[in-house]
């Protein structure tokens, strides 16, 4: 069964730390999608990234960087030199095309992140 | 560009009475809609999708049903709330094709007393 697991309920890290949130998945197909959402508090979330399963190339966009390692089903996120505006909840999703309801986002639980100033 | 839309921003409501939650998106056409209810410190949860007009799946069986009148507009309805129905909804939309990022709303986040 396809799963996301995201073991961090909550991260407090104080500003300027570097801090990586954790995304292990389960599918069991070789074509698959990854996604990364942030959840501010005023609770829009925001799409940070789509990874497909072919390209395991890391990704790095200003101070957020994506591991895609799928040899340990894992897709971490980085935040380096992390800010007080990065205080969010972060979710990670699974897309499986071969899903009976193939729309579906598979969710995580999420992380809290807290960066302390 | 592309904007989505929902109201009101919250709501509380007595226990029995009706609901109905609009949904817009702006920008696009034919774009998949979702509905997704996250409870208080919680995940999400999806509620209901639809690829087309008058093209509703449910994903959960509850006492909420949805609507796709037009093209571009999605309405979450119920006959009468529980107080389980409490929640911050939360309207998505996708472009065609099951590969897409889902793109969210602002959200409605309800209570039922």
């Amino acid at each position: 069964a396809q799963k996301v697991t995201q073991a961090q309920t909550e991260i407090s890290v104080v500003e300027k730390e570097d801090v990586t949130l954790d995304c292990v998945y389960e599918t069991r197909d070789t074509t698959y999608y990854l996604f990364w959402y942030k959840q501010p508090p005023s609770g829009e979330l925001v799409f940070l990234i789509r990874r497909n399963s072919f390209d395991e190339q890391n990704e790095i966009s200003g101070r957020y960087s994506w591991n895609f390692q799928k040899s340990t089903s894992s897709f971490n996120f980085t935040i380096t030199a992390s800010q007080v505006v990065d205080s969010a909840v972060y979710f990670c999703a699974l897309s499986d095309p071969f899903l009976d309801s193939n729309y579906q986002l598979i969710w995580g639980a999420g992380t809290k992140l807290i960066i302390k100033p | 560009s592309q904007t989505i839309h929902q109201w009101p921003a919250t709501l509380v409501q007595p226990v029995g009475s009706p609901l109905s939650l609009e949904c817009t998106v702006e920008g696009t056409s034919n774009p998949n809609l979702y509905w997704y209810r996250q409870a208080a410190g919680r995940g999400l949860q999806l509620l209901f999708y639809s690829v087309g007009i008058g093209q509703i799946s449910s994903e959960v069986p509850q006492n909420l049903s949805a609507s796709r009148p037009q093209d571009r507009q999605f309405i979450l309805s119920s006959k009468k709330l529980l107080l389980s129905d409490s929640g911050f909804y939360l309207c998505a939309w996708s472009r065609q094709g099951h590969v897409n990022e889902q793109y969210f709303g602002p959200g409605t986040r309800l209570t039922v007393t």
